[in-house]
């Protein structure tokens, strides 16, 4: 059926970085756009990133355009979000999703990232 | 932050069918047929209901269907269940400032 388990979540000061992970399995990962998918508490879902199941695309939304980068090992089955200068207003749970264009069947458990002082 | 429109709340009786909107434009729902679902309980990820505007993943129940009229797009549930009680997001691909647009969520409280 497949998972995907995300870490790489923490507390961390304005203006610093940090990397999530997404292990995946039970699937053709390699065959999959990935997705990045952020909910700040108590609010909706935003899109945070995409990356086509080569890795030769990327795709972001103004937000965080130039300040996170999506990548992927397919020989590890994992996908990554480098995510830089963070602002207070990125603190949210970050979901890994299997899919690209909106539809995402497969969800992982989520990993909290905490930007404050 | 442009996103796709949805009533914040609604509610229903077990047994009745309601039906929740999402708004968006000719850039996202009126241009494409990639309208999701998604449902929600309070500490769980999201789960996908519809795809493609009107499509049910295997193992989602009948008792959900979608539909899309221009730039609106809806879900309707059926046979209202306690377990239903959840949050509702819909979601689009997009042309616009982003790849994919989410709505805002709806409340569905079963009464």
């Amino acid at each position: 059926e497949g998972q995907l388990l995300e870490s790489g979540g923490a507390l961390v000061p304005p203006g610093g970085s940090l990397r999530l992970s997404c292990a995946a399995s039970g699937f053709s990962f390699s065959n999959y756009a990935m997705s990045w998918v952020r909910q700040a508490p108590g609010k909706g879902l935003e899109w945070v990133s995409a990356i086509s199941g080569s890795g030769g695309d990327t795709f972001y939304p103004d937000s965080v355009k130039g300040r996170f980068t999506i990548s992927r090992d397919n020989s590890k089955n994992v996908v990554y979000l480098q995510m830089d200068s963070l602002r207070v207003d990125d603190t949210a749970l970050y979901y890994c999703a299997e899919g690209g264009t909106g539809s995402y069947e497969k969800w992982g458990q989520g990993t909290l990232v905490t930007v404050s002082s | 932050q442009s996103g796709l429109t949805q009533p914040a709340s609604v509610s229903g009786s077990p047994g009745q069918s309601i039906a929740i909107s999402c708004t968006g434009t000719s850039r996202d729902i009126g241009g494409y047929d990639y309208v999701s679902w998604y449902q929600q309980h309070p500490g769980r990820a999201p789960k996908l209901l519809i795809f493609d505007v009107s499509e049910r993943p295997s193992g989602v129940s009948h008792r959900f269907s979608g539909s899309k009229s221009g730039s609106t797009a809806s879900l309707s549930i059926s046979g209202l269940q306690a377990e239903d009680e959840a949050v509702y997001f819909c979601s689009s691909y997009s042309t616009g400032v982003t790849f994919v647009v989410f709505g805002g969520g709806t409340t569905l409280t079963v009464l």
